[in-house]
């Protein structure tokens, strides 16, 4: 069974760091592209980051440009989004989901459950 | 970067209605278009993918069309659990975008 599962929210303030994890399971993890995607309270879904199989190649959202950083290790079968100056419009679920293609131009077909990350002074 | 504009935005309808939700794209993206459903603070998920493929286990009443700039999802006779949000997302380059959502609500 396919599982991902987000950890690393949190309330954090603006301007600051943190770093959320996707722990995989239940499929090969390295074949995948995987992406990170989130939604704003209330609010509806926005694509953030995506990251090729072997880390190569990585697209963003104008956005968080220059602020997050998308990563993995396929050792640890993990996925990650470092998120640096932080602001309030970063409020949000956010969560990983794997990228069904092994091609990359592809739909989400597994997601996590979500975790919050809360902005705010 | 492309825009999608999804209609309606919210949408009333009873038990066993036929309803459809749009998506335009601001330019073509082939097929590149999956649509998803998700209800309150659950996960998206996803019902059909390439414009027209219906996802494993997701039930027939669902269906997709549309290739280009515009595209439509059905549900063609409506039950209690298909009231929930609903997404269309292009993959065709990215950035990867997302409509604004379609509220599917019991009148």
């Amino acid at each position: 069974e396919v599982q991902l599962v987000e950890s690393g929210g949190g309330l954090v303030q603006p301007g600051g760091s943190l770093r959320l994890s996707c722990a995989a399971s239940g499929f090969t993890f390295s074949s995948y592209w995987m992406s990170w995607v989130r939604q704003a309270p209330g609010k509806g879904l926005e694509w953030v980051a995506n990251i090729k199989q072997d880390g190569s190649e990585k697209y963003y959202v104008d956005s968080v440009k220059g602020r997050f950083t998308i990563s993995r290790d396929n050792a640890k079968n993990s996925l990650y989004l470092q998120m640096n100056s932080l602001r309030a419009e970063d409020t949000a679920v956010y969560y990983c989901a794997r990228v069904a293609d092994y091609g990359g131009n592809s739909e989400s077909d597994y997601w996590g459950q979500g975790t919050l990350v809360t902005v705010s002074s | 970067a492309i825009w999608m504009t999804q209609s309606p935005s919210l949408l009333s309808a009873s038990t066993g209605d036929r309803v459809t939700i749009s998506c335009r794209m601001s330019q073509g993206i082939s097929s590149y278009l999956a649509w998803y459903q998700q209800k309150p603070g659950k996960a998206p998920e996803l019902l059909i993918y390439a414009a027209s493929t219906l996802q494993s286990g997701v039930p027939s009443r669902f269906s997709g069309s549309g290739s280009g700039t515009d595209f439509t999802l059905t549900i063609s006779c409506l039950q209690s659990e298909d009231f929930a949000t609903y997404y269309c997302q292009q993959y065709y380059s990215f950035p990867y975008s997302f409509g604004q959502g379609t509220k599917l609500e019991i009148k």
